[in-house]
């Protein structure tokens, strides 16, 4: 079965500083692998996905992730923090392989973002 | 842009009490899902919807729920006797094929008392 542990509950960073948020994943079959986005009073919103090919996916707003199958990894950063980057940042994986298409989420990492 | 929408936005009940969560899911997609979010917990999964079935649920979606898709845009999720621990966000979210992604809706802060 599959499972996700995002590190850290919370992670403060300034404005222009580097934003690493945390994913370890596991899975029995080759994952897809998703990060969302909450803003406050809005529904999640799919920043990125890795599902096949390349291991460096770009998404939305500037962020990027890299699937490192070795270390059970998903990790996604951006160079420059943003104040609007603050929200809560979700990650999750499925099984489409063991025909499970259905995300199992991590708790969740609240960015706070300093001016 | 299409967006899946949900009412109420807040919604406080007492224990024991029915409650009826509404989604619009958006109009070209076949799947449907209900997750839920407890304070400070991960987003479970509760069910799917395709077809006018269940195609999954989780353990978490025993018989005190229930789902319906009553007409063509809209999508329920309905709990016939509220506990406390049903307190809540409740996120429905659609898509238009297994393999693309998911659509989520604002959610539903469901308060039980």
């Amino acid at each position: 079965a599959q499972s996700v542990t995002q590190l850290g509950s919370h992670v403060s960073v300034s404005e222009g500083a580097l934003v690493l948020l945390r994913c370890n994943y596991s899975s029995s079959v080759p994952p897809y692998l998703f990060w969302y986005v909450q803003y406050p009073n809005q529904g999640l919103q799919l920043l990125l996905k890795y599902t096949t090919g390349a291991t460096l996916v770009k998404g939305i707003n500037g962020f990027e992730a890299e699937f490192k199958k070795s270390e059970t990894s998903f990790h996604l950063t951006k160079p420059s923090a943003h104040m609007s980057d603050a929200a809560e940042y979700f990650c999750a994986v499925s099984e489409p392989a063991g025909g499970s298409y259905i995300p199992t989420f991590g708790r969740g990492t609240s960015l706070i973002v300093h001016p | 842009e299409p967006e899946v929408t949900q009412t109420p936005s807040h919604q406080v009940t007492q224990m024991g009490q029915e409650v009826i969560l509404r989604c619009v899911p958006i109009s070209n997609h076949l799947y449907f899902y209900w997750y839920r979010q407890i304070l400070g917990q991960k987003v479970e999964f509760l069910v799917s919807f395709y077809n006018n079935e269940i195609s999954e649920k989780s353990e978490i979606f025993d018989d005190q729920f229930s789902v319906e898709r009553p007409d063509g845009s809209n999508f329920t999720l309905k709990i016939r006797s509220t506990k406390l621990e049903d307190s809540a966000m409740y996120f429905c979210a659609s898509r238009r094929d297994r393999s693309n992604e998911q659509y989520f809706g604002p959610g539903t802060r469901l308060t039980v008392t």
